[in-house]
Protein backbone atom coordinates (compact mmCIF):
# COMPACT_ATOMS: atom_id res chain seq x y z
CA UNK A 1 0.00 0.00 0.00
CA UNK A 2 1.03 3.52 -0.50
CA UNK A 3 -0.23 4.57 1.85
CA UNK A 4 -2.98 3.17 5.32
CA UNK A 5 -5.23 5.69 7.14
CA UNK A 6 -6.85 5.34 10.29
CA UNK A 7 -10.05 7.22 10.51
CA UNK A 8 -10.67 6.97 14.22
CA UNK A 9 -7.68 8.12 16.54
CA UNK A 10 -9.45 6.76 19.36
CA UNK A 11 -12.87 4.78 19.69
CA UNK A 12 -14.88 3.90 23.07
CA UNK A 13 -16.72 0.71 23.20
CA UNK A 14 -18.91 -0.97 26.33
CA UNK A 15 -17.90 -4.57 27.10
CA UNK A 16 -19.78 -6.90 24.82
CA UNK A 17 -20.82 -4.42 22.37
CA UNK A 18 -19.22 -4.70 19.20
CA UNK A 19 -15.59 -3.29 17.57
CA UNK A 20 -15.05 -1.43 14.24
CA UNK A 21 -11.51 0.37 13.48
CA UNK A 22 -11.72 1.94 10.35
CA UNK A 23 -8.80 1.36 7.73
CA UNK A 24 -8.75 2.84 4.28
CA UNK A 25 -5.51 2.51 2.20
CA UNK A 26 -4.26 4.09 -1.40
CA UNK A 27 -2.70 2.01 -3.21
CA UNK A 28 -1.84 1.48 -7.40
CA UNK A 29 -1.51 -2.27 -6.89
CA UNK A 30 -3.43 -5.27 -5.22
CA UNK A 31 -2.03 -4.45 -1.50
CA UNK A 32 -0.90 -6.99 1.30
CA UNK A 33 -2.99 -5.39 4.27
CA UNK A 34 -2.40 -6.33 8.63
CA UNK A 35 -3.60 -5.78 11.19
CA UNK A 36 -1.64 -5.18 14.78
CA UNK A 37 -2.09 -4.81 18.24
CA UNK A 38 -0.10 -3.32 20.92
CA UNK A 39 -0.33 -3.45 24.57
CA UNK A 40 1.17 -0.89 26.79
CA UNK A 41 5.31 -1.31 26.90
CA UNK A 42 4.74 -4.56 24.89
CA UNK A 43 5.49 -4.97 21.10
CA UNK A 44 3.84 -5.40 17.93
CA UNK A 45 1.89 -8.41 18.06
CA UNK A 46 -0.22 -9.54 14.42
CA UNK A 47 -3.95 -10.15 14.76
CA UNK A 48 -4.31 -11.01 10.77
CA UNK A 49 -3.34 -10.47 7.45
CA UNK A 50 -4.60 -10.10 3.70
CA UNK A 51 -2.73 -11.32 1.03
CA UNK A 52 -5.38 -11.38 -1.61
CA UNK A 53 -6.03 -15.54 -1.00
CA UNK A 54 -9.71 -14.23 1.06
CA UNK A 55 -11.57 -11.03 1.15
CA UNK A 56 -12.48 -11.57 4.44
CA UNK A 57 -9.82 -12.14 6.44
CA UNK A 58 -9.93 -14.17 10.67
CA UNK A 59 -7.45 -13.53 13.05
CA UNK A 60 -6.91 -14.16 16.64
CA UNK A 61 -9.05 -13.48 19.18
CA UNK A 62 -12.47 -13.56 17.55
CA UNK A 63 -11.25 -9.89 15.31
CA UNK A 64 -11.58 -10.56 11.54
CA UNK A 65 -11.04 -8.00 8.95
CA UNK A 66 -12.83 -7.52 5.25
CA UNK A 67 -10.82 -6.31 2.25
CA UNK A 68 -13.43 -4.24 -0.01
CA UNK A 69 -11.32 -3.05 -2.84
CA UNK A 70 -14.39 -1.06 -4.39
CA UNK A 71 -14.06 1.01 -1.13
CA UNK A 72 -10.38 0.91 -0.49
CA UNK A 73 -11.03 -0.24 2.93
CA UNK A 74 -10.06 -3.15 5.43
CA UNK A 75 -11.83 -2.39 8.80
CA UNK A 76 -11.33 -4.78 11.95
CA UNK A 77 -14.29 -5.76 13.28
CA UNK A 78 -14.80 -8.29 16.34
CA UNK A 79 -18.43 -8.82 17.53
CA UNK A 80 -18.01 -8.56 21.39
CA UNK A 81 -14.87 -6.23 23.17
CA UNK A 82 -13.56 -7.57 25.65
CA UNK A 83 -11.69 -5.65 28.28
CA UNK A 84 -8.64 -7.09 27.22
CA UNK A 85 -9.05 -5.83 24.10
CA UNK A 86 -8.30 -2.10 25.16
CA UNK A 87 -4.78 -1.42 23.47
CA UNK A 88 -3.50 0.40 20.30
CA UNK A 89 -4.33 -1.01 16.99
CA UNK A 90 -2.42 -0.79 13.88
CA UNK A 91 -3.50 -1.06 10.18
CA UNK A 92 -0.03 -1.78 7.95
CA UNK A 93 0.61 -1.97 4.75
CA UNK A 94 3.04 -3.35 2.24
CA UNK A 95 4.76 -1.34 -0.46
CA UNK A 96 6.25 -2.69 -3.57
CA UNK A 97 9.49 -0.89 -2.25
CA UNK A 98 9.73 -3.16 0.60
CA UNK A 99 8.32 -1.67 3.59
CA UNK A 100 5.68 -1.70 5.80
CA UNK A 101 3.93 1.75 6.22
CA UNK A 102 1.65 2.18 9.45
CA UNK A 103 -1.23 4.00 9.99
CA UNK A 104 -1.17 6.32 12.72
CA UNK A 105 -3.03 4.17 15.12
CA UNK A 106 -6.68 3.65 16.76
CA UNK A 107 -6.48 3.73 20.83
CA UNK A 108 -9.70 1.10 21.69
CA UNK A 109 -11.08 1.83 25.24
CA UNK A 110 -13.27 -0.82 26.83
CA UNK A 111 -15.73 0.47 29.54
CA UNK A 112 -17.08 -2.55 31.65
CA UNK B 1 10.32 -21.10 20.25
CA UNK B 2 11.53 -18.16 21.85
CA UNK B 3 10.52 -14.73 20.81
CA UNK B 4 12.32 -11.51 19.49
CA UNK B 5 13.97 -10.42 22.14
CA UNK B 6 15.52 -6.94 22.66
CA UNK B 7 18.50 -5.67 24.89
CA UNK B 8 18.61 -3.54 27.21
CA UNK B 9 14.86 -2.32 27.58
CA UNK B 10 15.02 1.14 29.21
CA UNK B 11 17.90 3.21 28.32
CA UNK B 12 18.82 7.00 29.71
CA UNK B 13 21.41 8.82 27.75
CA UNK B 14 22.48 12.45 27.09
CA UNK B 15 22.63 14.58 24.18
CA UNK B 16 25.91 14.04 22.39
CA UNK B 17 26.14 10.87 23.12
CA UNK B 18 25.70 7.38 21.34
CA UNK B 19 24.12 4.61 22.14
CA UNK B 20 23.95 0.65 20.67
CA UNK B 21 20.61 -1.63 20.91
CA UNK B 22 20.64 -5.10 20.30
CA UNK B 23 17.91 -7.29 18.56
CA UNK B 24 18.35 -10.68 18.87
CA UNK B 25 15.56 -12.46 16.60
CA UNK B 26 13.54 -15.70 16.50
CA UNK B 27 15.57 -18.56 15.75
CA UNK B 28 15.51 -19.17 12.18
CA UNK B 29 14.57 -15.80 10.94
CA UNK B 30 16.70 -14.05 8.55
CA UNK B 31 14.94 -10.57 8.45
CA UNK B 32 15.31 -8.27 10.99
CA UNK B 33 13.54 -4.73 10.53
CA UNK B 34 13.90 -1.61 13.14
CA UNK B 35 11.41 0.84 14.17
CA UNK B 36 11.25 4.13 15.91
CA UNK B 37 7.91 4.53 17.25
CA UNK B 38 6.88 8.35 18.66
CA UNK B 39 3.67 9.97 20.33
CA UNK B 40 4.19 12.52 17.17
CA UNK B 41 5.25 10.81 14.36
CA UNK B 42 3.95 7.54 15.17
CA UNK B 43 5.77 4.27 13.60
CA UNK B 44 8.17 4.64 11.15
CA UNK B 45 10.83 2.24 9.24
CA UNK B 46 14.79 2.80 10.19
CA UNK B 47 15.74 -0.02 7.78
CA UNK B 48 16.01 -3.96 7.56
CA UNK B 49 18.91 -6.13 6.95
CA UNK B 50 18.54 -9.37 5.61
CA UNK B 51 21.47 -11.96 5.77
CA UNK B 52 23.70 -9.46 6.84
CA UNK B 53 23.07 -6.65 4.39
CA UNK B 54 20.80 -3.75 4.76
CA UNK B 55 18.59 -4.06 1.83
CA UNK B 56 16.07 -1.16 2.43
CA UNK B 57 16.11 2.15 4.71
CA UNK B 58 13.92 4.67 5.84
CA UNK B 59 14.40 8.35 5.29
CA UNK B 60 16.61 9.05 8.89
CA UNK B 61 19.82 10.95 9.23
CA UNK B 62 23.38 8.98 8.94
CA UNK B 63 23.40 9.11 12.39
CA UNK B 64 21.52 5.98 12.42
CA UNK B 65 22.84 3.00 11.45
CA UNK B 66 23.13 -0.85 11.64
CA UNK B 67 24.30 -3.91 11.21
CA UNK B 68 23.46 -7.64 11.34
CA UNK B 69 25.90 -10.69 12.45
CA UNK B 70 26.25 -14.22 10.50
CA UNK B 71 23.64 -15.33 13.53
CA UNK B 72 21.17 -12.77 12.18
CA UNK B 73 21.32 -10.77 15.58
CA UNK B 74 21.05 -7.42 15.13
CA UNK B 75 22.61 -4.36 16.40
CA UNK B 76 21.12 -0.46 16.02
CA UNK B 77 23.55 2.63 16.48
CA UNK B 78 22.70 5.99 17.25
CA UNK B 79 25.46 8.94 17.59
CA UNK B 80 25.47 12.53 18.67
CA UNK B 81 22.13 12.01 20.18
CA UNK B 82 19.65 14.27 20.06
CA UNK B 83 16.57 15.44 22.80
CA UNK B 84 14.27 14.19 19.30
CA UNK B 85 15.42 10.55 19.56
CA UNK B 86 13.72 9.77 22.65
CA UNK B 87 11.49 7.02 21.43
CA UNK B 88 10.68 3.35 21.43
CA UNK B 89 12.67 1.55 19.24
CA UNK B 90 10.87 -1.52 17.79
CA UNK B 91 13.20 -4.52 16.35
CA UNK B 92 11.13 -6.93 14.07
CA UNK B 93 11.88 -10.66 12.72
CA UNK B 94 11.05 -12.66 9.79
CA UNK B 95 11.86 -15.88 8.07
CA UNK B 96 11.66 -14.05 4.55
CA UNK B 97 11.80 -10.33 4.90
CA UNK B 98 10.15 -7.56 3.37
CA UNK B 99 11.55 -7.54 -0.27
CA UNK B 100 9.09 -8.86 -2.81
CA UNK B 101 5.24 -8.86 -2.96
CA UNK B 102 4.26 -12.08 -2.40
CA UNK B 103 6.51 -13.96 -0.13
CA UNK B 104 5.22 -14.40 3.09
CA UNK B 105 6.91 -11.33 5.23
CA UNK B 106 4.90 -11.62 8.47
CA UNK B 107 6.75 -9.42 10.95
CA UNK B 108 7.07 -10.65 14.82
CA UNK B 109 7.88 -7.74 17.06
CA UNK B 110 9.57 -7.26 20.12
CA UNK B 111 9.01 -5.35 23.05
CA UNK B 112 11.37 -2.44 22.05
CA UNK B 113 13.75 -0.64 23.45
CA UNK B 114 12.52 3.13 25.70
CA UNK B 115 15.13 5.32 24.80
CA UNK B 116 15.08 9.25 26.95
CA UNK B 117 17.91 11.45 25.49
CA UNK B 118 17.90 14.30 28.43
Amino acid sequence: AQSVTQLDSHVSVSEGTPVLLRCNYSSSYSPSLFWYVQHPNKGLQLLLKYTSAATLVKGINGFEAEFKKSETSFHLTKPSAHMSDAAEYFCVGHNQGGKLIFGQGTELSVKP
Amino acid sequence: KAGVTQTPRYLIKTRGQQVTLSCSPISGHRSVSWYQQTPGQGLQFLFEYFSETQRNKGNFPGRFSGRQFSNSRSEMNVSTLELGDSALYLCASSLQGLAGVTSSYEQYFGPGTRLTVT
